[in-house]
């Protein structure tokens, strides 16, 4: 059963360092999306990307965070500089074009900034 | 402003005690309410999706049902095994296909 496939499931990066995220959607599955959860917090969204396109990204902080698609490989969610706030679980879901259709989530990586 | 409320935020029931999780919302046009449940360390997994007021779906001890205001997660008869955080999220019609989410109901099934 290939799910959402998610590495690493676990990051550390001192303060200052890059933190790159991969993700692998569903097979059959065109559109990712990103969501950070920060503890005791909710899911909360960040972007939604297709192949080479960002179609939403109005939840991702302006500087540092930036997410690709590409044509070919996972989706990558790269964040420059890390800062302690930064530390958090972040999940990929993916789901089929259909609107409405239900998300299927990753397993997360735990990015922890030391 | 679109807004999901869950209430409670944590609920411990007996094995075999009843209950229901709720979900109110507001939201500009609701094309989709979804139900997950979240184990410690773990992603969201998909519980059910209502499209429209008055829908019901069940999956075994689990039923959820939707009115124009909010949603209930009805659990009947639970077992330590459901214990989980369950999430309540909504989609829009006028955002993009992202779901936003509700903080959750901790639940705790006691042997």
């Amino acid at each position: 059963n290939a799910g959402v496939m998610q590495n690493p499931r676990h990051l550390v990066r001192r303060r200052g360092q890059e933190a790159r995220l991969r993700c692998s959607p569903m097979k059959g599955h065109s559109h990712v999306y990103w969501y950070r959860q920060l503890p005791e917090e909710g899911l909360k969204f960040m972007v939604y990307l297709q192949k080479e396109n960002i179609i939403d990204e109005s939840g991702m902080p302006k500087e540092r965070f930036s997410a690709e698609f590409p044509k070919e490989g996972p989706s990558i969610l790269r964040i420059q500089q890390v800062v302690r706030g930064d530390s958090a679980a972040y999940f990929c879901a993916s789901s089929p074009a259909r609107a409405g259709a239900g998300y299927t989530f990753g397993s997360g990586t735990r990015l922890t900034v030391v | 402003e679109d807004q999901v409320t869950q209430s409670p935020e944590a609920l411990r029931l007996q094995e075999g005690e009843s209950s229901s999780l709720n979900c109110s919302y507001t939201v500009s046009g609701l094309r989709g309410l979804f139900w997950y449940r979240q184990d410690p360390g773990k992603g969201p997994e998909f519980l059910f999706t209502l499209y429209s007021a008055g829908e019901e779906k069940e999956k075994e001890r689990l039923k959820a049902t939707l009115t124009k205001k909010e949603s209930f997660l009805h659990i009947t008869a639970p077992k330590p095994e459901d214990s989980a955080t369950y999430l309540c999220a909504v989609q829009t019609q006028t955002g993009a296909n992202n779901l936003f989410f509700g903080t959750g109901t901790r639940l705790t099934v006691i042997p």
